[in-house]
């Protein structure tokens, strides 16, 4: 069982918007503004999309974004594209001590 | 640019040992702590422990303490990995990835890059 809950599954068509939830608590997600989000096609290495929450690296399409409000973090992925079927998964700092935890992964199916 | 390349596939029986190396280039190695993270088959992310190659410290999740052991060779630029004991549960695919930290911390801020991993089927 993972420290972080996503749904497992969510789904959009091509152009349309969906949203990605995770679900922590006020020791990881609701502490702290270091949420990262990673996308992980099959067979491939994780690739940061979003960290601090809300920051895209380098590369990364506008239109993947991603907030926080509370003990939940969001990844929102506008415009969707069929490459971007994927699973992602989220991942916030949990103290000096845990230092990491993960959500289960959502697979994300464009239609 | 920066690179993680990891040992290839590995097939073992329960109860033998494995050890994944990680090759890192393109950036100062001592300079970043390395994490590694497993991945079983179908299943979501899970961190392993870490090293930091400066020091050579690490830290294990308490899930693997006693069982793996992670090192680093600085002349050549890699990281080790060594899980012992392994059980048929142990199948996973394992990750390297070079970890953006939490000021003062060795926590996770991000994982900027990440090897391309390496399969370790458990089977007897």
């Amino acid at each position: 069982q993972s420290a972080l809950t996503q749904p497992r599954s969510v789904s959009g068509s091509p152009g349309q918007s969906v949203t990605i939830s995770c679900t922590g608590t006020s020791s990881d997600v609701g502490g702290y503004n270091y949420v990262s989000w990673y996308q992980q096609h099959p067979g491939k290495a994780p690739q940061l999309m979003i960290y601090d929450v809300n920051k895209r690296p380098s590369g990364v399409p506008d239109r993947f974004s991603g907030s926080k409000s509370g003990n939940t973090a969001s990844l929102t992925i506008s415009g969707l594209q069929a490459e971007d079927e994927a699973d992602y998964y989220c991942c916030s700092y949990a103290g000096a001590y845990t230092f990491a935890v993960f959500g289960g992964g959502t697979k994300l199916t464009v239609l | 640019q920066v690179q993680l390349v990891q040992s290839g596939t590995e097939v073992k029986k329960p109860g033998a040992s494995v050890k994944v190396s990680c090759k890192a280039s393109g950036y100062s190695f001592t300079g970043h702590i390395m994490y590694w993270v497993r991945q079983a088959p179908g299943q979501g992310l899970e961190w392993m422990g870490w090293i930091n190659p400066s020091s050579g410290a690490t830290n294990y999740a308490r899930n693997f303490q006693g069982r793996v052991t992670m090192t680093r060779d600085t002349s050549i630029t890699t990281a080790y990995m060594e899980l012992s004991n392994l059980k048929s549960d142990d199948t996973a695919v394992y990750y390297c990835a070079r970890v953006r930290l939490v000021g003062g911390t060795s926590g996770v801020r991000y994982f900027d890059f990440w090897g391309q991993g390496t399969l370790v089927p458990v089977s007897s």
